[in-house]
């Protein structure tokens, strides 16, 4: 079956630092991926998204690549903000089946 | 322009009671889901509708049974409730947009079964 499998959390940087939240996934055929975030007392958002090998997801400096050989899709970036704080969800989206994974949260000190 | 709004936000329940979860999108969008959030275990879909008139069961329906009222309601409900039902519910809603389907989420009911 379907499946996703993200990095336990929690993880805590500083200001600034470099951030890599690693997903992999288990899919029959070619699933679309995702990475939402959730911030405190609210719904899951949609953060970004790639549909085919090779795509490149990016918004708000967040980035991830969609790795059909290793299976892949690590968020990652650059510089973390304090208002980055939240939990991410790593997801796929195969024909009529939607897993997530079970969440990273990261806190961002200043 | 509202998104998608859930009713209760909170509710506390003995072991045996009942109650339904309600679940509203002002979109216009043709796919709901009940999903259930627990600890380590990120999201788990418990129903399912792709259009009005039409559900099916996610990964785990056990215990629930729902209603898609209209396109825009889709309401969870526990019979008998049990403790291990004691979780944070989310709905969301879909639209297909070009190859994907991007998924909007309500902000949570926060059940407890005691």
């Amino acid at each position: 079956g379907n499946s996703v499998t993200q990095m336990e959390g929690p993880v805590t940087l500083s200001e600034e630092a470099f951030l890599t939240i690693n997903c992999t996934y288990t899919a029959t055929g070619y699933p679309s991926l995702f990475w939402y975030v959730q911030y405190p007392g609210e719904g899951l958002q949609l953060l970004l998204k790639a549909t085919k090998a090779d795509d490149k997801g990016s918004n708000k400096g967040f980035e991830a690549t969609y790795r059909k050989e290793t299976t892949s899709f690590h968020l990652e970036k650059g510089s973390v903000q304090v208002s980055d704080s939240a939990v991410y969800f790593c997801a796929l989206e195969a024909p009529e089946d939607m897993r997530f994974g079970a969440g990273t949260r990261l806190t961002v000190k200043p | 322009n509202a998104g998608v709004t859930q009713t209760p936000k909170f509710q506390v329940l003995k072991t045996g009671q009942s109650m339904t979860l309600q679940c509203a999108q002002d979109m216009n969008h043709n796919s709901m889901y009940w999903y259930r959030q627990d600890p380590g275990m990120g999201l788990r879909l418990i129903y399912y509708s792709a259009s009005e008139g039409t559900t099916d069961k996610g990964e785990v329906p056990n215990g629930y049974n729902v209603s898609r009222l209209n396109k825009r309601e889709f309401s969870l409900r526990l019979e008998s409730a049990a403790p291990s039902q004691t979780s944070v519910y989310f709905c969301a809603s879909s639209a297909l947009t070009g190859s994907y389907n991007e998924q909007f989420f309500g902000p949570g009911t926060r059940l407890t079964v005691l």
